[in-house]
């Protein structure tokens, strides 16, 4: 088991370049999550899919921020422009839908993002 | 949204139990506890999780009273490695994906 792997694990950019993360959830993890962390705001959940449907993405801070999940096997996050205030960790993470609603997340290692 | 409360930091010495206690008086009848560690630069880690009662697994234990307003999570002679941030989550419902600020725990030699 390969884990979730995350891409980049480093972005630097410049304010309002477009970027672009991505994540592979484990396999047979049915649902996927995209968090970010920053020392001021701690671990936000930002939206998250089942079965590549987006659930809930009232996290997303505003419309420069996007996600997709096109298969099951592949997510982005998508920032256009992207902005200083976006630099963050950004984690995804998965889980299995059909073991019940209380089974645990399994976290990427992230991608840093600093937006000069 | 069954709000948790957990202290912000704790110190420990080497050797010692630590108990992180975590306050969630809303908790719903569906609701489980789940407690995860993330160490700086990695994504948090599932730890352990539970209903009721008392759970024990090969890192910790989870001590949950009769009315489930609280739990603790036990880490028996932590070691320098254990230094890290613990989360409690509570839900079952989508809730129990909300992350609160955490409790960091620092091991001192």
């Amino acid at each position: 088991d390969a884990g979730v792997i995350q891409s980049p694990r480093h972005e630097v950019t410049e304010m309002g370049q477009e970027v672009t993360l991505r994540c592979k959830p484990i396999s047979g993890h049915n649902s996927l999550f995209w968090y970010r962390q920053t020392m001021m705001r701690g671990l936000e959940l930002l939206i998250y899919f089942n079965n590549n449907v987006p659930i809930d993405d009232s996290g997303m801070p505003e419309d420069r921020f996007s996600a997709k999940m096109p298969n099951a096997s592949f997510s982005t996050l998508k920032i256009q422009p992207s902005e200083p205030r976006d630099s963050a960790v950004y984690f995804c993470a998965s889980r299995p839908l059909g073991r019940g609603n209380n089974s645990p997340l399994h976290f990427g290692n992230g991608t840093r993002l600093t937006v000069t | 949204l069954a709000k948790t409360t957990q202290p912000i930091s704790m110190d420990s010495y080497e050797g010692q139990e630590v108990n992180i206690t975590c306050s969630h008086n809303n908790i719903a009848t569906n609701d489980y506890i789940t407690w995860y560690q993330q160490f700086p630069s990695q994504g948090p880690r599932f730890i352990i999780q539970g209903y009721k009662t008392k759970v024990t697994n090969e890192v910790a234990s989870l001590f949950i009273p009769a009315d489930r307003k609280s739990s603790t999570l036990s880490l028996p002679r932590v070691s320098l490695s254990d230094t890290a941030v613990y989360y409690c989550l509570v839900g079952a419902t989508g809730n129990q994906f909300y992350f609160g600020t955490g409790t960091s725990l620092t091991v001192i030699p």
